[in-house]
């Protein structure tokens, strides 16, 4: 089993410019989060994805944006890139399961700079 | 609206000391808790969870027990060793049920010298 999975590792990019981040959620989970981890910070909720729609959003503005495809893989969208969305980016899957407790696993997330 | 507040670190301890990282949290409903660690380099990890009150969490020597009454989780280990130097998160999640999104304190920084 593979876990979750994110690419790229590492990214940089300029003020102004847009980014798209990917995950690849572990198997057999359906429901991928993200989370925005700034440095020596905890990690921020972003929003969450289920059967390719967003079902939750956290207090971030719309140049986030997602996306997520019938195989449950997920990307992360940043448009108009500010120096302060520098951070680790966290990607979570969990299985949806009605009525429990549906465990996030994360995965090494992406490291994005803004210059 | 939700909210943890976690113990500022760094802690620093010497090999088989006493740990105790504090967490206290703001909710509203009937949060479930969470300690998640986050080792150098990887991603976080659970390592453990209380779904309800007085419920006691435990893993590889740790334990946290849900306090309704004092709205805290401290994490607790009798003898640390220096492979759980790591970032420590207390976190809150909606109880139950699908929409589950966590809540993170900012993180404790433990570091165990030999």
């Amino acid at each position: 089993d593979a876990g979750v999975t994110q690419s790229p590792t590492h990214l940089i990019k300029t003020r102004g410019q847009q980014v798209t981040l990917r995950c690849s959620p572990k198997s057999g989970h359906d429901t991928v989060s993200w989370y925005q981890q700034a440095l020596g910070q905890g990690p921020q909720f972003i929003f969450q994805y289920y059967e390719e729609e967003e079902r939750q959003r956290g207090n971030f503005p719309d140049r986030f944006s997602g996306h997520q495809f019938p195989n449950y893989s997920s990307e992360l969208n940043v448009n108009a890139l500010l120096l302060g969305d520098s951070a680790l980016y966290l990607c979570a899957s969990s299985l949806e399961l009605t009525g429990s407790y549906n465990e996030q696993f994360f995965g090494p997330g992406t490291r994005l700079t803004v210059l | 609206g939700n909210s943890v507040t976690q113990m500022e670190g760094p802690v620093t301890l010497s090999e088989e000391a006493f740990l105790t990282i504090n967490c206290t949290y703001t909710a509203t409903g009937y949060p479930s808790l969470f300690w998640y660690v986050q080792y150098p380099g990887e991603g976080l990890q659970l390592l453990l969870k209380a779904t309800k009150a007085d419920d006691k969490g435990s893993n590889k020597g740790f334990e946290a027990t849900y306090r309704k009454e004092t709205t805290s989780f401290h994490l607790e280990k009798g003898s640390v060793q220096v492979s759980d130097s790591a970032v420590y998160f207390c976190a809150l999640g909606t109880s139950g049920g699908s929409n589950y999104k966590l809540t993170f304190g900012k993180g404790t920084l433990l570091t165990v010298n030999p």
